[in-house]
């Protein structure tokens, strides 16, 4: 079955530590989307990519990185900079075409300590 | 960006309709209007989006005005596993981009 797939589900981490977050989807899409959603609030935009080896940074892109390398793939790199790195991370991906939906992932909560 | 409004919280009573307004005032004449929701600790599913007419699929309607300024998502039967935030998006085409920006929703709560 075609999907999006963000592991690992739940994440831990020392404080200080980049950590790297996993997207994959076999949907054959274009466009593919990194969201942070903290606890009572909406869904702010990381980053995004339109094609492969290109991307834009969204509306809170310090402290994090990404790249898109190939097109079922868009890694989230959390590095030590991000202040509060703690939250609800989800993935999403849509074709490119104008009148489509997108499709998330099931997200991954990190927690850092 | 063109921007949505949305309710905080609604109520709706099982089995009854249930009616999420959405304010979009600044929506321009090529953007679709989007709905999602959001069950609690899982991402974010589709339901239905629409450009200026009104359309129903097997989850719901969407009402649009005819300005185009407000929409209105309907479960028509509305069931416990219909509590969740349910956002409202407009398509974003700001510098020729395809940015999905979303809200902070409505938090549907279905009483039993």
């Amino acid at each position: 079955d075609g999907g999006i797939t963000q592991s690992p589900k739940y994440l831990f981490r020392k404080e200080g530590q980049n950590v790297t977050l996993s997207c994959e989807q076999n949907l054959n899409h274009d466009a593919m989307y990194w969201y942070r959603q903290d606890p009572g609030q909406g869904l702010r935009l990381i980053y995004y990519s339109q094609i492969v080896n290109d991307f834009q940074k969204g509306d809170i892109a310090e402290g994090y990185s990404v790249s898109r390398e190939k097109k079922e793939s868009f890694p989230l790199t959390v590095t030590s900079a991000q202040k509060n790195p703690t939250a609800f991370y989800l993935c999403a991906s849509r074709t490119g075409r104008l009148n489509t939906e997108a499709f998330f992932g099931q997200g991954t909560r990190l927690t850092v300590v | 960006d063109a921007k949505t409004t949305q309710p905080t919280s609604m109520d709706c009573a099982e089995g009854r309709a249930a009616n999420l307004p959405c304010n979009h005032s600044t929506i321009s004449g090529n953007e679709y209007v989007y709905w999602y929701r959001q069950i609690h600790s899982q991402g974010p599913q589709y339901i239905i989006h629409g450009l200026k007419n009104n359309e129903t699929n097997e989850m719901a309607s969407l009402i649009i005005t005819e300005d185009r300024k407000s929409s209105t998502l309907i479960l028509p039967h509305a069931t416990l596993r219909d509590t969740a935030v349910y956002y409202c998006i407009v398509r974003d085409y700001g510098g020729a981009t395809n940015k999905l920006i979303f809200g902070t929703g409505t938090l549907l709560a279905v009483q039993p």
